[in-house]
C-alpha cells in the first residue's frame, strides 16, 4: 500500500522556469510532510518541510504547498538552476512516527 | 550546527560476520532514525531510537539491531551478514523547530560491501 505517491517519475524544465514537483498521500493522519533533494549513491538533503496546520511554507527559491482537503503537496522551486537537477521525493509522517517516503521525480533543468 | 555524522564512511565485510556502523546526530536531537538504502528498494526503514528507547521498527529480521546511547548518539549493528545486506546505510536525526516544523537530516551514509 504505497500511502505517499509521487506518480510523476520526471520533469524536464528549462533554466530560469518555475518546476514543480507534486506529491499525493492517502493517510489522513500525516501531519508532517518534507522535501528532500537526492544525488545516486548519497543520503537524500532536507529541503523543506510543513505542517498540517500550514497550507504553505516558503524558503528561498523553494515553496512548499499543501491542500488537505485533495491529500496533496506540491513543491516549487523558482527560478530553477542546472544544479536543481536532482532526484525529489516527499515524505510524510504521523505524529513524528517514521517517514513514509514516495518514489520520487527525477528533475532535469537544461539551458 | 554540525550535521549527522556517520562512520565508518566505507566498509568491506565478508558473509557471516558482524558489523558495527555509528551515527552521531546532530547537537540537540534526540530522535535517531537507521534507514538502509538499495537500488532495488530504495530507501528502507530500519528503526528509530529516542531518548535511548526504541520506538519504532521496520520490517527487518532479528540480525538488524541497535541502540542508543545518553548522548543521543547511535549505533546498528548487523549479524550474520549476508550478501543481500551490501547496501548504503543512512542516519538521520530529527526535531521539532521552534515553529512547530519537523525536519529530519540525513547523514551521508555508511556504505557496506558483503563478499
Amino acid at each position: 500500500d504505497q500511502q505517499v505517491k509521487q506518480n510523476s517519475p520526471s520533469l524536464s524544465v528549462q533554466e530560469g522556469r518555475i518546476s514543480i514537483l507534486n506529491c499525493d498521500y492517502t493517510n489522513s493522519m500525516f501531519d508532517y510532510f518534507l522535501w528532500y533533494k537526492k544525488y545516486p549513491a548519497e543520503g537524500p538533503t532536507f529541503l523543506i518541510s510543513i505542517s498540517s496546520i500550514k497550507d504553505k511554507n516558503e524558503d528561498g527559491r523553494f515553496t512548499v504547498f499543501l491542500n488537505k482537503s485533495a491529500k496533496h503537496l506540491s513543491l516549487h522551486i523558482v527560478p530553477s538552476q542546472p544544479g536543481d537537477s536532482a532526484v525529489y521525493f516527499c515524505a510524510a509522517s504521523a505524529n513524528t512516527d517514521k517517514l513514509i517516503f514516495g518514489t520520487g521525480t527525477r528533475l532535469q533543468v537544461f539551458p | 550546527k554540525a550535521g549527522v555524522t556517520q562512520t565508518p564512511r566505507y566498509l568491506i565485510k565478508t558473509r557471516g560476520q558482524q558489523v558495527t556502523l555509528s551515527c552521531s546526530p546532530i547537537s540537540g536531537h534526540r530522535s535517531v532514525s537507521w534507514y538502509q538504502q538499495t537500488p532495488g528498494q530504495g530507501l528502507q526503514f530500519l528503526f528509530e531510537y529516542f531518548s535511548e528507547t526504541q520506538r519504532n521498527k521496520g520490517n527487518f529480521p532479528g540480525r538488524f539491531s541497535g541502540r542508543q546511547f545518553s548522548n543521543s548518539r547511535s549505533e546498528m549493528n548487523v549479524s550474520t551478514l549476508e550478501l543481500g545486506d551490501s547496501a548504503l546505510y543512512l542516519c538521520a536525526s530529527s526535531s521539532i523547530t521552534g515553529t512547530g516544523l519537523y525536519e529530519q537530516y540525513f547523514g551521508p551514509g555508511t556504505r557496506l560491501t558483503v563478499t
